[in-house]
């Protein structure tokens, strides 16, 4: 059965910084992963979509990278505004058609 | 363009009443997802359907039933509401569908579901 852990599950750094968001999974057999930005109340943000052949994707400030073997992705955001404040939650699909599944996200804040 | 489109925004129903949602996919997109969302959760995947058909469904009960439409469209309906049925329901849609690998997922805005 599938796994998908994020650590930390909430981090606060000031304005600048660059975010490290980490995704762990159990089972490598994915197709692919993504990365949603969610705000409060508020539905999903595609951010970036890597499929299972790939090493990383860019997106301007945002460049995630996927390892299938070691079961790991990280979302690097660079240079952080108080506007990337949100939860950011990956997602794994693989075994089940159409199914994604999350992690319980990495709560956000970026302070001014 | 329109992006995925779900009705209604907020509800609130008491126990053992039904519900239905609703959701209009990305024009063009044939795939439409269904996810509930409990408070300080991910989302959990409920169904998938493609070209009209079901594709995929998780371990959801069934009180839980969903239906494509031939606009692509789709309603998902809870019939015996429980007060865990309490959640953000969101709706997904992708161009492909049916298959393993159905790509990027574009999410709507949800349905929060109140359930007393």
């Amino acid at each position: 059965k599938q796994e998908v852990t994020q650590i930390p599950a909430a981090l606060s750094v000031p304005e600048g910084e660059n975010l490290v968001l980490n995704c762990s999974f159990t089972d490598s057999a994915i197709y692919n992963l993504q990365w949603f930005r969610q705000d409060p109340g508020k539905g999903l943000t595609s951010l970036l979509l890597i499929q299972s052949s790939q090493r990383e994707q860019t997106s301007g400030r945002l460049n995630a990278s996927l390892d299938k073997s070691s079961g790991r992705s990280t979302l690097y955001i660079a240079a952080s505004q108080p506007g990337d404040s949100a939860t950011y939650l990956c997602a794994v699909e693989g075994g089940s058609w159409g199914k994604l599944q999350f992690g319980a996200g990495t709560q956000v804040v970026v302070t001014p | 363009d329109a992006g995925v489109t779900q009705s209604p925004t907020h509800l609130i129903k008491t126990r053992g009443q039904h519900v239905t949602l609703r959701c209009s996919p990305i024009s063009g997109h044939k795939s439409v997802s269904w996810y509930q969302q409990v408070l300080g959760q991910g989302p959990q995947f409920i169904f998938q359907y493609y070209e009209k058909e079901e594709r995929g469904r998780g371990n959801f009960p069934d009180r839980f039933s969903a239906r494509q439409f031939p606009n692509y469209s789709s309603e998902l309906n809870v019939n015996a509401l429980l007060l865990g049925d309490s959640a953000l329901y969101l709706c997904a849609s992708s161009l492909v569908g049916g298959a393993f690998n159905t790509g990027e997922l574009f999410f709507g805005e949800g349905s929060r579901l109140t359930v007393l």
